[in-house]
């Protein structure tokens, strides 16, 4: 299975500034994801990064609060924008490659002050 | 859409046996997955099911049924290290998008 780095681990971030997370995989996959974690709850999916194309977001998530770039089958970064108290949260990349079981990058605790 | 339920909660002690149930719906299915999260840490791999039927890596078992839409984890011979949180997650047929149920935290206690 692949292996993924995902940094910064923590940040502690004031309110209107922007914060960007990056993944790096150990192989190329096909398509990455980005997923926001309340702590103590669920996954919710923000977005599919696709190389050479526009990512693909969920509801209620849009590209100008979180853009992605994709630069190659084996990178991508999430930046968040305009951070709020609310964008406190974890967030945590994944690779597609294989439905049998996604690697997940180690996440990214956010905290805005 | 998609939609998973399992329970929020379950205690049980060293050595005991666990299920956690999934019911899911779903307008798109490929299998249905689980994971495995330590506090603090990422989500791990866990078991995938794309068949009816029950799949069998050591402690772990997971059970799928497509025509119920239903799904189970089976956590055999409970150790203190098995506390952590576990999530069913549809891979649904968009994509390869992983949709996650709310998550059953899971407490051994010795």
């Amino acid at each position: 299975s692949a292996v993924i780095s995902q940094k910064p681990s923590r940040d502690i971030c004031q309110r209107g500034t922007s914060l960007t997370i990056q993944c790096q995989v150990d192989s190329q996959v096909t398509m990455m994801f980005w997923y926001r974690q309340q702590p103590g709850q669920s996954l919710t999916l923000i977005a599919t990064a696709n190389q050479g194309s526009e990512a693909t977001y969920e509801s209620g998530f849009v590209i100008d609060k979180f853009p992605i770039s994709r630069p190659n089958l084996t990178f991508s970064t999430l930046t968040v924008s305009n951070l709020s108290p609310e964008d406190s949260s974890i967030y945590l990349c994944s690779d597609g490659g294989q439905l049998r079981g996604y690697t997940f990058g180690s996440g990214t605790r956010l905290t805005v002050v | 859409g998609q939609s998973l339920e399992q329970p929020s909660e379950v205690t049980a002690v060293e050595g005991a046996i666990v299920q956690i149930n999934c019911t899911y719906q779903t307008s798109g299915f490929y299998g249905l997955s689980w994971y495995q999260q330590h506090d603090g840490g990422a989500p791990t791999f866990l078991s995938y099911n794309a068949l009816d039927g029950l799949e069998e890596t050591g402690r772990f078992s997971s059970f799928l049924s497509r025509s119920d839409s239903y799904g189970y984890l089976l956590l055999q011979e409970l150790q203190m290290k098995d506390s952590a949180s576990y999530f069913c997650a549809v891979v649904g047929a968009a994509g390869n998008k992983l949709t996650f149920g709310g998550g059953t935290r899971v407490l051994v206690k010795p």
